[in-house]
């Protein structure tokens, strides 16, 4: 079955960096593209962007370009996302979250969807001096 | 960036009754929309993709519908494991981005 399962909590200091891992299970790993959202205590979710594994291509949303580095390790199955320059409002739950695709008859690719049909269990991130 | 609005912002609604809730994008994304649904500690879970096309293992009470600025997601019986919160999201090709809405808290009446 498909598994994410992600690194333990941090606690870091204003400026510090943090890089979160996400292990997966279960299924072809160059498959599919790993996408990063956050919440933060009692928000909403904010996707930050996604990696394809297989080539190792990003986009990142807007907000987070120059800070966010998503990175892919193919011999171990892991997806990374590192975050610079922390402030306190990043404090947050990190998730994991692999992409739905779909086959695309008219290419004979399979595609992203950019749905999320698996996720981690979340990684806790505090900022604090 | 293209924002989604949901209401209510909390909807208290009876078991075994139909609940409604509504999602507004700030333009129109097309078909490309998603319905998460999320318990308290768990991460969110897959309901329905492409507006209306329920994810593998979703109940059959679950349904979307809606297509360019407006969706609407329908319990129609609800069960005591439906109360939590629902995110919608949606995918935009150009300029490419994606973006939840705010989420509404479906709770017990």
């Amino acid at each position: 079955q498909v598994q994410l399962v992600q690194s333990g909590a941090e606690v870091k200091k204003p400026g510090a960096s943090v890089k979160v891992s996400c292990k997966a299970s279960g299924y072809t790993f160059t498959g599919y593209y790993m996408h990063w959202v956050r919440q933060a205590p009692g928000q909403g979710l904010e996707w930050m962007g996604w990696i394809n594994p297989n080539s190792g291509g990003t986009n990142y949303a807007q907000k987070f370009q120059g800070r966010v580095t998503m990175t892919r390790d193919t011999s171990i199955s892991t997806a990374y996302m590192e975050l610079s320059r922390l402030r306190s409002d990043d404090t947050a739950v990190y998730y994991c979250a692999r992409d739905r695709r779909y086959y695309d008859i008219l290419t004979g690719y399979y595609t992203p969807s950019y749905y999320f049909d698996y996720w981690g269990q979340g990684t806790l991130v505090t900022v604090s001096s | 960036e293209i924002v989604m609005t949901q209401s209510p912002a909390t909807l208290s609604v009876s078991p075994g009754e139909r609940a409604t809730l509504s999602c507004r994008a700030s333009q129109s994304v097309s078909s490309n929309l998603a319905w998460y649904q999320q318990k308290p500690g768990q991460a969110p879970r897959l309901l329905i993709y492409g507006a209306s096309t329920r994810a593998t293992g979703i109940p059959a009470r679950f349904s979307g519908s809606g297509s360019g600025t407006e969706f609407t997601l329908t319990i129609s019986s609800l069960q005591s494991e439906d109360f939590a919160v629902y995110y919608c999201q949606q995918y935009n090709n150009w300029p490419p981005s994606i973006t939840f809405g705010q989420g509404t808290r479906l709770e017990i009446k």
